[in-house]
């Protein structure tokens, strides 16, 4: 059964880095993996997108293993307001055309 | 512009109602999806348009039905829904609906705020 798994919750503290895991057991050649940020009563908000080894952007770094089974979020210098749910797209679907969401992982900063 | 905007923001209809989801992008992007969205859960994909053609339809009850009049305006009219149907109505637009050899989810998404929809 194709799954992508990421933890439920997390917590941090402000200035630190945060490194947010996501398992993508059905992934295939082409699959892009994907990250998405949402808070409460908004839409989701894209993040970052990677296909094998690292990308980085002005917010964040993916880093993707050789196996492409798993990736790790990394965020740094966290604060308050990346309080917010986290969510892990990759992976497809038995139906072979969709990219499958993980749960979300809730993410929050304390000062 | 790099936004997607939906309205109403809130909506409130009794199991009898016709109601309607309006969704707006001017990037020029091809691809416009329908989510629910339930607390604490990911959204669910419902319907996918494809150069306003509908390219996926997730199953959903035929009480949701989706509309795309052009290449920036995605609708969805609500007919004689349940009050399981309450959610977080999400629109979302994208560059295209998959990259070459890739999956529906492929290409970045830009989310409208979506539609809190309550059904008594």
């Amino acid at each position: 059964l194709a799954k992508t798994t990421q933890p439920i919750s997390m917590d941090s503290y402000e200035g630190q880095e945060v490194n947010i895991t996501c398992s993508h057991n059905n992934i295939a050649t082409n699959d892009y993996i994907t990250w998405y940020q949402q808070f409460p009563s908004q839409g989701p908000r894209f993040i970052i997108q990677g296909y094998k080894t690292k990308v980085t952007n002005e917010v964040a770094s993916l880093f993707i293993p050789a196996d492409r089974k798993s990736s790790t979020l990394s965020l740094p210098r966290v604060s308050l307001s990346d309080t917010a749910v986290y969510y892990c797209l990759g992976g497809r679907r038995d139906s072979n055309y969709q990219l499958i969401w993980g749960a979300g992982t809730k993410l929050i900063i304390k000062p | 512009d790099t936004e997607v905007t939906q309205t109403p923001k809130h909506l409130v209809m009794g199991m009898t109602n016709k109601k309607s989801l309006k969704c707006e992008q001017h990037m020029g992007h091809r691809a416009m999806y329908w989510y629910k969205q339930k607390a604490k859960k990911p959204p669910e994909l419902m319907f996918v348009y494809s150069y306003e053609k509908l390219s996926i339809n997730e199953s959903v009850p035929s009480r949701f039905s989706p509309e795309c009049p052009n290449s920036s305006l995605l609708n969805l009219h609500l007919h004689a829904l349940q009050p399981e149907d309450s959610a977080l109505y999400l629109c979302a637009s994208s560059q295209a609906l998959v990259r070459t050899g890739g999956l529906v989810g492929s290409y970045e998404q830009y989310f409208g705020p979506g539609t809190r929809l309550t059904v008594t």
